[in-house]
This record gives C-alpha cells, sequence and structure tokens, in this order.
C-alpha cells in the first residue's frame, strides 16, 4: 500500500462521540486525502491536504475536520460521530504534480450505532 | 453534482470475454483519466491511466479508449480472468486552480468474471 498506514482499521462508536482517524506515510508525499466510501457513491472527498498545515475542503466535508502538524500525518476528526458518518474511510498520498497518481492505504471501516 | 458517470453498476462475463466499462464526463477542463481497481478489503489500486491527447492507451490485457470530442472514456478488459473479478473506478482531475490537486471519482462497476 504505498507506505500508507491507517489507524485504527475498524472501529464502533456511539453517536455523538469524537472520533479521530489517523494516515501516516513513509513516502514524504506533499499531497494527502480524506475518501469516504459507501455503496453506490463511490469514493468522496471530504478533506485534502496540500502540505504541512495547508488544508481545504472536499465535497462532503460538512463534520469532519483534519489536522496537518507533519509531512508523515493526516488527521480526520468527526466532532461528534453521527449514523450517517457510518462508512470506510481511505487516506490517499500523491507525489508532486498535484492529483495525479493517488496511492490508497487500507481504510479505516467506522460504525456509528 | 456528480461530474464522472460510470456504468455500468454492475457487469459479468464469461472467462476468456471482453467486459467494457464507460465513463462519461462534463467537465472539459479535466487533463488526466485514471482507473482503479478495488479488491475487497483493500484500498483502491492505480490500474492504468490516459491524458486527452491520445486516444488509446494499452497495458497488458487493459486498454483505455478516450474520445475527446464526446467527453467519454472506456476501459476494455482483454482475455478477462476471474482473478479480474473487483470493483473498477474511472477518475477525471481537473486542471486549473485547486481542482488540480483532486481527482473526481465515477461511483464504480462491479465485475464478476465466471469461470
Amino acid at each position: 500500500d504505498a507506505g500508507i498506514t491507517q489507524s485504527p482499521r475498524h472501529k464502533v462508536t456511539e453517536t455523538g462521540t469524537p472520533v479521530t482517524l489517523r494516515c501516516h506515510q513513509t513516502e514524504n508525499h506533499r499531497y494527502m486525502y480524506w475518501y469516504r466510501q459507501d455503496p453506490g457513491h463511490g469514493l468522496r472527498l471530504i478533506h485534502y491536504s496540500y502540505g504541512v498545515k495547508d488544508t481545504d475542503k472536499g465535497e462532503v466535508s460538512d463534520g469532519y475536520s483534519v489536522s496537518r502538524s507533519k509531512t508523515e500525518d493526516f488527521l480526520l476528526t468527526l466532532e461528534s460521530a453521527t449514523s450517517s458518518q457510518t462508512s470506510v474511510y481511505f487516506c490517499a498520498i500523491s507525489p508532486g504534480g498535484g492529483g495525479s497518481e493517488q496511492f490508497f492505504g487500507p481504510g479505516t471501516r467506522l460504525t456509528v450505532l | 453534482q456528480q461530474q464522472v458517470k460510470q456504468s455500468p453498476q454492475s457487469l459479468i462475463v464469461q472467462k476468456g470475454g471482453i467486459p467494457i466499462i464507460n465513463c462519461a464526463y462534463e467537465n472539459t477542463a479535466f487533463d488526466y483519466f485514471p482507473w482503479y481497481q478495488q479488491f475487497p478489503g483493500k484500498g483502491p489500486a492505480l490500474l492504468i491511466a490516459i491524458r486527452p491527447d491520445v486516444s488509446e492507451k494499452k497495458e497488458g490485457r487493459f486498454t483505455i479508449s478516450f474520445n475527446k470530442s464526446a467527453k467519454q472514456f472506456s476501459l476494455h478488459i482483454m482475455d478477462s480472468q476471474p482473478g479480474d473479478s473487483a470493483t473498477y473506478f474511472c477518475a477525471a482531475k481537473g486542471n486549473s486552480g485547486g481542482s488540480n490537486y483532486k481527482l473526481t471519482f465515477g461511483k464504480g462497476t462491479l465485475l464478476t468474471v465466471n469461470p
């Protein structure tokens, strides 16, 4: 998985609790992304980062925040988890050149009860 | 608003058949069109990609055909094998501003290749 790890790999939580997912890369790539994958919706971009402390919103960013304090780590936080945020979350990284050739991590399956 | 429309949603072929997956886009500012392959429980992996200055690209048994005027591109899998059974996603990348960093994905096609 191109030097990308995600943690945790599985998580079950309750509605209203905060949740943080971590993406860690060893490739020193500039760009990092968080997607969610749901049946019938494909992959939808939540947030992305184009450098340390440089982040921007994707198409489904409501209810999510991100932080990137180091090149290798990109954190996704659900401030107050809802059942609609039950999904599989993928982190991706990309070398220079923008969104070309994104490499995906193994995913985190999150269930919000 | 979906900018990349993928069809069919699912596809079943026999071993040796040639499944074809189609994608259409609306934004003429896209400049890179990758296909990703995803096996159950795994992250998507880049399979093959094309830029709009060519009409076809082939890598092994996988071929992308690109029709710029029709704003369509398709994936063909020659001599398909049961091991090709997976979900396939097309995507497109913008060429300006913030869209230069991002991919827009189709909704995916679940391919089953029967032995």
